[in-house]
């Protein structure tokens, strides 16, 4: 069983459309994540739920907004895709830190997003 | 200064090397560190947990330097397979916020 699955795999669009990438994981946790991995390989944070609340905005264009619709789910819409939007897009989840020291992630196998 | 920032690489070793990763963090307020490993066009999969007394498994060890503010991840014994890319990551306050270095890539030659 797959923990963390993210749709589509791929996805190649042009410039100004909207794209919908959606983000499923079957391990029970609370928090769930989206990040952007750039050409450049760096991993940044764009937004973090915790039970469905948005707890972080990592100072993103207003052109993605995220959804979760329960606590399984993350989706991420893109409006008005722009060049430089295209990367890989991971979704990742962990469960509370209640202690905090816990905080592993367990990311999907990402959606490589490709803006001609 | 980077909130994370790891070794520059690549690094090339052979196999049966010992090798070494660093990563210092900024935020002396962090509380959870980990080691993730990221395989070429693959998702980060988590390696370790870091904790403060320093931890091992099997080929690998993590430790922790508060002080310092550095942690260090250890392979020994370095296979094949073990090349990839080395992600550390800091967790900071509630851990709804990981902050990830840029990775060091390793190449290990037979």
């Amino acid at each position: 069983d797959t923990a963390v699955s993210q749709t589509p795999k791929y996805l190649v669009t042009q410039m100004g459309n909207d794209k919908s990438i959606k983000c499923e994981q079957n391990l029970g946790h609370d928090t769930m994540y989206w990040y952007k991995q750039d050409s450049k390989k760096f991993l940044k944070i764009m937004f973090s739920y915790n039970n469905k609340e948005l707890i972080i905005n990592e100072t993103v264009p207003n052109r993605f907004s995220p959804k979760s619709p329960d606590k399984a789910h993350l989706n991420l819409h893109i409006n008005s895709l722009e060049l430089g939007d295209s990367a890989v897009y991971f979704c990742a989840s962990s469960q509370y830190p209640l202690s905090g020291s816990v905080g592993e992630q367990y990311f999907g196998p990402g959606t490589r997003l490709t803006v001609t | 200064r980077k909130e994370v920032e790891q070794d520059p690489g690549p690094f090339n070793v052979p196999e049966g090397a010992t090798v070494a990763f660093n990563c210092t963090y900024s935020n002396s307020a962090s509380q959870s560190f980990f080691w993730y490993r990221q395989d070429c066009r693959k998702e980060p999969k988590l390696l370790m947990s870091v904790y403060s007394s320093g931890n091992e498994d099997g080929r690998f060890t993590a430790q922790l330097n508060r002080a310092s503010q550095y942690i260090s991840l250890l392979i020994r014994d370095s296979k094949l397979s073990d090349s990839a890319t080395y992600l550390c990551a800091v967790n900071d306050g509630g851990g709804f916020k990981t902050i990830f270095g840029a990775g060091t890539r390793l190449f290990v030659k037979a």
